[in-house]
């Protein structure tokens, strides 16, 4: 079965560089959400669009913005980069509605020297 | 404020036992919770699901029960095999804001 795939996988950058990240949904998903993990940490939250609208918002900087195209496909495009930026990031599709389970793509690892 | 905990950091179990991974949360909005799965260099791999309405459900090795009332899940895998050795993410959304909130993960190591 098709799953959801994000690219680059790695990433590496430099400081006040900017960087697109781009994940493809799962066919017939609607809902993407973008999910950053920091090293030790649990994934957190950033920012999730349904039907190319932006849905809800988590702890997503200002620097950053995403956006969610025709295609279904999505891009978390980051600016200004930091060194505390650096992690791993991971997209989620759905389908829409209640109780629909996220599914992942391996993620993003982007490192900032 | 971690609103899904999963208090213990790694668990043990030889192969063919039962496995218990245990999660709480705090927040009385949240009425979804899953398990993941993630392994190295990979993203969290969907496991079983259950909603509030239900206090179990079951899916070949794996069950999960939900006790809303003390705020607490469990993921009950039987029996363990080595290939289960991976860490183990609980997670829960709310109807309300369909974000996943994760706990903190338990690595489960399955010896032969």
């Amino acid at each position: 079965a098709a799953g959801v795939i994000q690219s680059p996988r790695h990433l590496i950058k430099e400081k006040r560089e900017t960087a697109t990240l781009k994940c493809y949904p799962i066919p017939r998903h609607d809902t993407v959400y973008w999910y950053q993990q920091g090293p030790g940490q649990d994934p957190q939250f950033l920012i999730s669009f349904y039907e190319k609208m932006q849905s809800d918002k988590g702890s997503i900087p200002d620097r950053f913005s995403a956006q969610q195209f025709s295609d279904y496909h999505s891009e978390l495009n980051m600016s200004s980069l930091e060194l505390g930026d650096s992690a791993l990031y991971f997209c989620a599709s759905s389908l829409s509605g209640s109780n629909q389970p996220q599914h992942f793509g391996d993620g993003t690892r982007l490192s900032i020297l | 404020d971690q609103q899904v905990k999963q208090n213990s950091p790694s668990l043990s179990v030889q192969e063919g036992r039962i496995s218990i991974l245990n999660c709480d949360y705090t927040n009385s909005m949240f009425d979804y919770f899953l398990w993941y799965k993630k392994y190295p260099a990979e993203g969290p791999t969907f496991l079983i699901s259950i909603s509030s309405i239900k206090d179990k459900n079951e899916d070949g090795r794996f069950t999960v029960f939900l006790n809303k009332s003390a705020k607490h899940l469990s993921l009950h895998i039987v029996p363990s095999q080595p290939g289960d050795s991976a860490v183990y993410f609980c997670a829960a959304s709310a109807t309300s804001f369909q974000k996943l909130v994760f706990g903190t993960g338990t690595r489960l190591l399955v010896s032969p």
